[in-house]
């Protein structure tokens, strides 16, 4: 089944411990992205990449690393997570050539 | 970078035809429109994608007049699973950038 996953689905840290979530796709996509969703702002673009070793900054990068060493995989690193990077976290796929992103179940973010 | 507006929230009543508008006024010549629903906790899902005059699939129409400041997603006939937030997404692709801006989203609640 053509999917993206997410690991973990829900995650509870405190501040200052660092954490990875993980995101995999098995369609190939050359495009991969990170969001996250707050109530009343929508969806908001972390980071994006084109390729492997290809990443760049979206709307909202501060505090967020990515890498893009394998095509399959894109995670998402979070150095020292502080209370505003509560959040609801998606990550998405898709071909270069088309518009359709796939997205993932979703990462439910807390940081105390 | 192409920044769209959206109606905040919508009301319809079952078996009606649905009509959300978004404007785009300063979209590229190379970006595709792209809207997307999501239903609460689940990541979006794609709906319908358009570049000029109309597009129709199965779910919904896609009308995009000339000067393309403007699109309009039209739901037919919607029950209450088409309740969700839909999603207005203009590409920024020039230059090989992929930085997607999605809107905050409208959000439509269909009544019995």
């Amino acid at each position: 089944e053509a999917q993206v996953t997410q690991n973990p689905r829900y995650l509870i840290t405190v501040t200052g411990k660092k954490l990875t979530v993980t995101c995999s796709q098995n369609m190939n996509h050359e495009y991969m992205s990170w969001y996250r969703q707050d109530p009343g702002l929508g969806l908001r673009q972390i980071y994006y990449s084109m390729n492997v070793e290809v990443t760049d900054k979206g709307d909202v990068p501060e505090g967020y690393k990515v890498s893009r060493k394998e095509k399959r995989n894109f995670p998402l690193i979070l150095e020292s997570p502080s209370p505003n990077q509560t959040s609801l976290y998606f990550c998405a796929s898709k071909p270069v050539s088309y518009n359709e992103q796939f997205f993932g179940p979703g990462t439910r973010l807390t940081v105390l | 970078l192409a920044k769209t507006t959206q109606p905040i929230s919508m009301d319809s009543y079952e078996g009606q035809e649905v009509n959300i508008t978004c404007s785009h006024n300063n979209i590229a010549t190379n970006d595709y429109i792209t809207w997307y629903q999501q239903f609460p906790s689940q990541g979006p899902r794609f709906i319908i994608q358009g570049y000029k005059t109309k597009v129709t699939n199965e779910v919904a129409s896609l009308f995009i007049p000339a000067d393309r400041k403007s699109s309009t997603l039209s739901l037919p006939r919607v029950s209450l699973s088409d309740t969700a937030v839909y999603y207005c997404l203009v590409g920024l692709s020039g230059a090989g950038s992929y930085q997607l801006t999605f809107g905050k989203g409208t959000k439509l609640s269909v009544i019995p």
